[in-house]
């Protein structure tokens, strides 16, 4: 069954440092996404995608963030320059077409230091 | 603005018993979809059920079923026979036409089954 994957599972990183969130959506999905979790908290939307550009983004996803689909396949979340608030479970998910299931990824873990 | 409650915030169970997870939602369009993730102690979100808002027959699937009243704007999932392997964080989710169908996430209840 084809699935959404994301590298890495788990990154360690140091304030000030930059991150890159690599995901592989499925692949005949058109619309894509990054959601966020902070440790026991709910899951906030963050940023959508379509047709190689940003269709909608939350109050968090500030100027700190960005996204990118550098080819085909991949779809990436980068984070210029981590904060301790940034640390989070980010999951990359993918939808057929707008209104359809959106499935998730298995989350990449990332800890800001 | 859409909204999604779910009031419990955990439940524990012993093995075998039946357990309900309410959602209660909000939303001003008459088209939505509402949605069911589990997510176990791995962390990833599972997908469980997807209904749209014009079908309001209850579902069943296995020991899983889900119950959609749109009178009450609830959408309530209930495990039968709980397992320990049901133990999990479960999220309730709505998306509609207003917000571009993103996703909205209630806060989650956390299932406990104890063997």
């Amino acid at each position: 069954e084809p699935e959404v994957t994301q590298t890495p599972s788990h990154q360690v990183t140091q304030m000030g440092q930059e991150v890159i969130l690599r995901c592989v959506p499925i692949s005949n999905h058109l619309y894509f996404y990054w959601y966020r979790q902070i440790l026991g908290q709910k899951v906030e939307f963050l940023v959508s995608f379509y047709n190689n550009e940003i269709s909608e983004k939350s109050e968090i996803f500030d100027d700190q963030f960005s996204v990118e689909r550098p080819d085909g396949s991949n779809f990436t979340l980068k984070i210029r320059s981590t904060k301790l608030e940034d640390s989070a479970m980010y999951f990359c998910a993918s939808d057929r077409s707008s209104g359809n299931t959106i499935y998730f990824g298995e989350g990449s873990w990332l800890t800001v230091v | 603005a859409q909204k999604v409650t779910q009031a419990q915030t955990e439940i524990s169970v012993v093995e075998k018993e039946d357990v309900t997870l309410d959602c209660v939602y909000e939303t001003r369009d008459t088209t939505y979809y509402l949605f069911w993730y589990k997510q176990p102690p791995s962390g990833e979100l599972v997908f469980l059920i997807r209904r749209n808002s014009f079908d309001e027959q209850n579902e069943i699937s296995g020991r899983y079923s889900w119950n959609f009243q749109k009178s009450t704007s609830s959408f309530n999932f209930t495990i039968t026979a709980s397992q320990v392997v049901d133990s999990a964080v479960y999220f309730c989710a709505l998306s509609d036409l207003s917000n571009d169908y993103k996703l909205s996430f209630g806060a989650g209840t956390t299932v406990t089954v104890r063997a």
